[in-house]
């Protein structure tokens, strides 16, 4: 069965440091999203993204997150200045269509620490 | 706004009972609901969701979930728990007047004891 899969696993950074999650989206999926979950929080929306750019994005998702799919395969989301409050596990997802009854099929994460 | 609520942090069952892990909403307009489940170190996965239709749902691994609208309930069930069953499970809406994007209940731990 298809899946979501997202590298690195677990990524350690300095704050100001700059990081890159990679995330490859189920081959025939259309939607793109980030999602993240701060350790013992509930998980919230970032960012959507369709037909190369962005469909929605959280008030979360500020100035400093970038999201991009710089080939076929890769969906990214880059942190240009990591903070400390950045640490947490981020969950790319996909989907055929962005439709409100359309399921999201979640990757594995990335959990980020900023020290 | 959207918003879900799971009332349980945490819920304990022996193997072989049946499990209820709760879930309420609030939406603006009509509700699209899902299950998902996370394993220790993987990804949230997709158990079953609610679109329209027959109130109760079948999803995977036995699970089913009940659609309430009276009282914007969305409670995952399974009719005999396993030990296998262990693991944090997120409850999800979206709503037709609203964006792309879940909104998540805050997780409840479900730990199934010999």
């Amino acid at each position: 069965e298809p899946e979501v899969t997202q590298t690195p696993s677990h990524q350690v950074t300095q704050m100001g440091q700059e990081v890159i999650l990679r995330c490859v989206p189920i081959s025939n999926h259309l939607y793109f999203y980030w999602y993240r979950q701060i350790l013992g929080q509930k998980v919230e929306f970032l960012v959507s993204f369709y037909n190369n750019e962005i469909s929605e994005k959280s008030e979360i998702f500020d100035d400093q997150f970038s999201v991009e799919r710089p080939d076929g395969s890769n969906f990214t989301l880059k942190i240009r200045s990591t903070k400390l409050e950045d640490s947490a596990m981020y969950f790319c997802a996909s989907s055929t269509q962005g439709a409100q009854g359309e399921t999201q099929y979640f990757g594995p994460g990335t959990r980020l620490l900023v020290l | 706004a959207q918003s879900v609520a799971q009332p349980e942090d945490q819920v304990n069952v022996a193997e072989g009972n049946p499990l209820t892990v709760k879930c309420t909403y609030s939406v603006s307009g009509n509700p699209y609901l899902f299950w998902y489940v996370q394993y220790p170190n993987r990804g949230l996965q997709f158990l079953l969701k609610y679109i329209t239709g027959d109130n109760l749902v079948k999803g995977s691994y036995g699970f089913e979930a009940e659609f309430n609208k009276s009282q914007t309930s969305f409670h995952l069930k399974k009719p005999s728990a396993l030990v296998s069953d262990s693991a944090l499970y997120f409850c999800a809406v979206r709503d037709n007047t609203y964006g792309q994007n879940f909104v998540f209940g805050p997780g409840t731990r479900l730990s199934v004891l010999p």
